[in-house]
């Protein structure tokens, strides 16, 4: 069955620190990786997308993707209470255009 | 921000009623879909649509239906809605350039009591 996997959470990380998100996928043929952020009511908001295998910087925002290990991950520097919410990660598994969502990873920054 | 519009935004039904949700947007975009939320479960895919009348079927379509007329107006309709459909529902958007990301609508909190 084609799945993406995330720890539900809740993730607990202090101001300032620095907060990684995993995300694990089961196609080793895919190609189109994207972060998006939910608040508590609210909907999803597209961070950052990634296809190559390696690192994308965008401000305080890294996505890693490891297409051999199968894994994505989102890396979030000086972490603020601001970002506190639930990080979705999608897959657009072998190929599909329409990604596959999973269940998301609660982020909970404390000061 | 992508244009879109959900509309309602609120709604409170019966079980047993009809309930059309409408997804409107300004953005020319090709492709078109219709999720539901759930606790537990994260965004699950009801219909989507690849043009205009084109439209295939998601992982929970069953009690749903979907028309998609003009390029900019998705359309879903539960034909007699349940009490398992009460769920918040989003519409999203994505270019004509597959594997580009999706942009999601507001959302519509729907109620079945």
């Amino acid at each position: 069955q084609k799945e993406v996997e995330q720890n539900s959470g809740p993730l607990s990380v202090p101001e300032g620190a620095i907060a990684s998100l995993n995300c694990t996928y089961s196609d080793r043929g895919s190609q189109s990786f994207f972060w998006y952020r939910q608040y508590s009511g609210k909907s999803p908001e597209l961070i950052m997308s990634i296809y190559s295998n390696g690192d994308k910087e965008d401000g305080r925002f890294t996505a890693q993707l490891n297409k051999a290990s199968q894994y994505v991950s989102l890396l979030i520097r000086d972490s603020q209470p601001s970002d506190s919410a639930t990080y979705l990660c999608a897959v657009n598994l072998g190929g599909s255009y329409i990604p596959t969502f999973g269940r998301g990873t609660s982020l909970i920054v404390h000061p | 921000d992508a244009g879109i519009t959900q509309s309602p935004r609120h709604k409170v039904t019966e079980t047993g009623t009809p309930v059309t949700l409408r997804c409107h947007q300004t953005e020319n975009h090709r492709y078109m879909y219709w999720y539901r939320q759930d606790p537990g479960h994260g965004l699950r895919l009801i219909h989507y649509s690849y043009g205009v009348k084109d439209t295939d079927k998601g992982e929970v379509s069953d009690g749903y239906s979907v028309s998609r007329s003009k390029t900019e107006d998705f359309l879903l309709t539960l034909e007699s809605a349940t009490s398992s459909q009460t769920s918040v529902y989003f519409c999203a958007i994505s270019p004509d350039s597959p594997n580009q990301p999706q942009h999601f609508g507001d959302g519509t909190r729907l109620s079945i009591l």
